[in-house]
């Protein structure tokens, strides 16, 4: 299954609403995850099956889906947020990731 | 709380075995609903997953790399590996040691990752 994610690279400034989408080839159900990642770490589990947030995760934070497309919104970016965000799919084998999305300032 | 921890050689090279140990601190490997998983990240790329260790016998790996690859648990129960057979430089990456499980539905325990070189 391949996730397409887009935009590449999204350029705002803190404060601002940050949308991200994320594509599924065919049906992942709700099996989507979102992940965060800054620079010489490991990613950070955000959202879980496409709208449930992890533990400890602010609420400005939330995901959504319509079918095969799936959203990533931060609803004020605050300046810990500048990253890259992975979707990955655990609904069929093997288990995929989109290319990443860079929300950089 | 959980914790994992990658450990192995930095570089490894061409056509060699890449091999890395997980350790792993405060859950049993054993148990159920549990995967442990190991995945790569290409120097500026996205993330592979590589595949899983299920209740310390049961395997599942990513096509891709099938063939290459051996997941598995030590006698200790707190360590599994990873083994990568016939290295090319495309196989130089950071690699994580990782958890998923039925209860949190993605991978929400990972290593801080570590690179391994291909390379003569």
């Amino acid at each position: 299954i391949v996730l397409t994610q887009s935009p590449a690279t999204l350029s705002l400034s803190p404060g601002e609403r940050a949308t991200l989408s994320c594509r599924a080839s065919q049906s992942v159900g709700s099996y989507l995850i979102w992940y965060q990642q800054k620079p010489g770490q490991a990613p950070r589990l955000l959202i879980y099956d496409a709208s449930l947030r992890a533990t400890g995760i602010p609420a400005r934070f939330s995901g959504a889906v319509s079918g095969t497309d799936f959203t990533l919104t931060i609803s004020s970016l605050e300046p810990e947020d500048f990253a890259v965000y992975y979707c990955q799919q655990r609904s069929g084998w093997p288990w995929t990731f989109g290319q990443g999305t860079k929300v950089e300032v | 709380q959980v914790q994992l921890r990658e450990s192995g050689p930095g570089l490894v090279k061409p056509s060699q075995t890449l091999s890395l140990i997980c350790t792993v601190s405060g859950a049993s490997l054993s148990n159920y609903g549990y995967y442990w998983s190991w995945l790569r990240q290409r120097p500026g790329e996205g993330l592979e997953w590589i595949g899983y260790i299920y209740t310390r016998v049961d395997t599942s790996y990513n096509p891709s790399l099938k063939s290459r690859v051996t997941i598995s648990v030590d006698t200790s129960d707190s360590q599994f590996s990873l083994r990568l057979s016939s290295v090319t430089a495309a196989d130089t990456a950071v690699y994580f040691c990782a958890r998923d499980s039925d209860f949190a539905r993605a991978f929400d325990i990972w290593g801080q990752g570590t690179l391994v070189t291909v390379s003569s």
